[in-house]
């Protein structure tokens, strides 16, 4: 069954490093997602991504945060300086279309920042 | 703004005791929810949705635009129920987030 993956499924990171989370969506998906949660706390929604471009953001997803899809299979989310509270679960998630579909989850990356 | 309220953090029941894990959610349009589940180190995935009207693993759930409710109901919990449930909201169609509730743990003891 196709599914979707992310690496790492752990990054340690120091305070003010850029990270990149990787993920790759199902194949033949055309909306890919970023959620995070942060420990004890809910999934919140960060970005949406179609047709090469982002279609929503929440307020989370500042200028400190890029999503990129540099080759036709990756879909990455990049913290260009990290901070203490970016230490949560990243998810990655795709779906075939945008509506009432099934998006389908990544098992997450965990990142710290110390 | 939307919003998705999971009241318990924990619920714990006995085998073969019913379950009802609730999901209230606020929304003045017309949304479709939706109950992910997660199970011990493994990713989130759905386990239905609302337009759906099906049932899963035994598990169902009603939408109650009047109490603005979707509860996750099963008659007969089993050991293998246990796991983290979310309860999501999705605006009407299009390509739009979800909404998570902050998630329940379901224990369910032999």
């Amino acid at each position: 069954e196709p599914e979707v993956t992310q690496t790492p499924s752990h990054q340690v990171t120091q305070m003010g490093q850029e990270v990149i989370l990787r993920c790759v969506p199902i194949s033949n998906h055309l909306y890919f997602y970023w959620y995070r949660q942060i420990l004890g706390q809910k999934v919140e929604f960060l970005v949406s991504f179609y047709n090469n471009e982002i279609s929503e953001k929440s307020e989370i997803f500042d200028d400190q945060f890029s999503v990129e899809r540099p080759d036709g299979s990756n879909f990455t989310l990049k913290i260009r300086s990290t901070k203490l509270e970016d230490s949560a679960m990243y998810f990655c998630a795709s779906s075939s279309t945008g509506g009432d579909t099934e998006a389908f989850f990544g098992q997450g990356t965990r990142l710290t920042v110390v | 703004a939307q919003r998705v309220t999971q009241p318990e953090k924990l619920l714990s029941v006995f085998k073969g005791a019913p379950v009802e894990l609730k999901c209230n959610y606020s929304y003045s349009g017309s949304p479709e929810l939706f109950w992910y589940v997660q199970y011990s180190r493994q990713r989130l995935q759905l386990l239905l949705r609302h337009i759906s009207r099906e049932s899963i693993k035994g598990f169902t759930a009603d939408l109650n635009k009047g109490e603005t409710s979707f509860h996750l109901k099963k008659p007969f919990a089993q050991e293998e129920d246990s796991a983290m449930y979310y309860c999501a909201l999705k605006l009407s169609s299009g390509n739009t987030p979800l909404v998570f509730g902050k998630g329940t743990r379901l224990s369910v003891i032999a």
